[in-house]
């Protein structure tokens, strides 16, 4: 059983390059999450998709963009990446916003130069 | 509003001692609260988590926490630590939005 899955592992981009970032679940949840990892800063949300078709901006959504392309997937694009970017980023995702358990995937570490 | 705090940034335990990581949230009403462990260069999973009823919650691994509402503070313990439980630990909490908001969590580790 996959869970949740990220893709790439690890990206280095020089400053104005654009990525997107690549999450996928297996386990049918409603809701799916973006957020950033940054030492002493805990777990900040950058964008979420209560559902398929419906997203919300975060706490830090500045400087991305989210599609939900269906109800598996759930994609963050940045489109001029900058050195605070430099981040851990992980998707989540859950049955229903909020309320339940979130499962976490292995995570993306970007570092901008 | 809500907000988490996570008070102390690391704890060190020798193996064997009991545990006790802090965890103090701000939300009007009664909020869902939630623990999550999260080993070196993984993901984050899920200890245990408060939605209402017992104020004794009991997790994975041995863990459990107590909400106290009088203190607004939700406390993870484990009465005997292993070297394997060194990692770090994050509180959570999600009110009205139901979208949860984390600590800044709390890195553990383990003295043999």
């Amino acid at each position: 059983n996959a869970g949740v899955t990220q893709t790439p592992k690890f990206q280095v981009l020089k400053t104005g390059q654009s990525m997107t970032l690549q999450c996928a679940q297996d386990m049918n949840h409603n809701s799916m999450y973006w957020y950033r990892q940054d030492p002493g800063m805990g777990l900040r949300l950058i964008y979420y998709s209560a559902s398929e078709g419906t997203t919300d901006k975060g706490e830090v959504p500045n400087g991305y963009n989210v599609s939900r392309l269906n109800k598996r997937e759930f994609s963050l694009r940045l489109e001029s990446a900058a050195p605070s970017q430099t981040s851990v980023y992980f998707c989540a995702s859950s049955e229903q916003a909020g309320a339940g358990e979130q499962y976490f995937g292995p995570g993306t570490r970007l570092t901008v130069t | 509003a809500q907000s988490v705090t996570q008070p102390d940034i690391h704890i060190t335990v020798s193996e064997g001692a009991s545990l006790e990581l802090r965890c103090n949230y701000s939300y009007g009403a009664t909020p869902y609260l939630f623990w999550y462990v999260q080993s070196p260069g993984q993901g984050l999973q899920l200890l245990l988590k408060y939605f209402s009823g017992d104020t004794l919650v009991q997790g994975i691994k041995g863990f459990e926490a107590e909400f106290k509402r009088s203190q607004s503070s939700f406390n993870l313990r484990k009465p005997s630590v292993h070297w394997s439980d060194a990692a770090e630990y994050f509180c959570a909490v999600a009110g009205g939005s139901y979208i949860p908001t984390f600590g800044r969590g709390t890195s553990l580790i383990v003295h043999p």
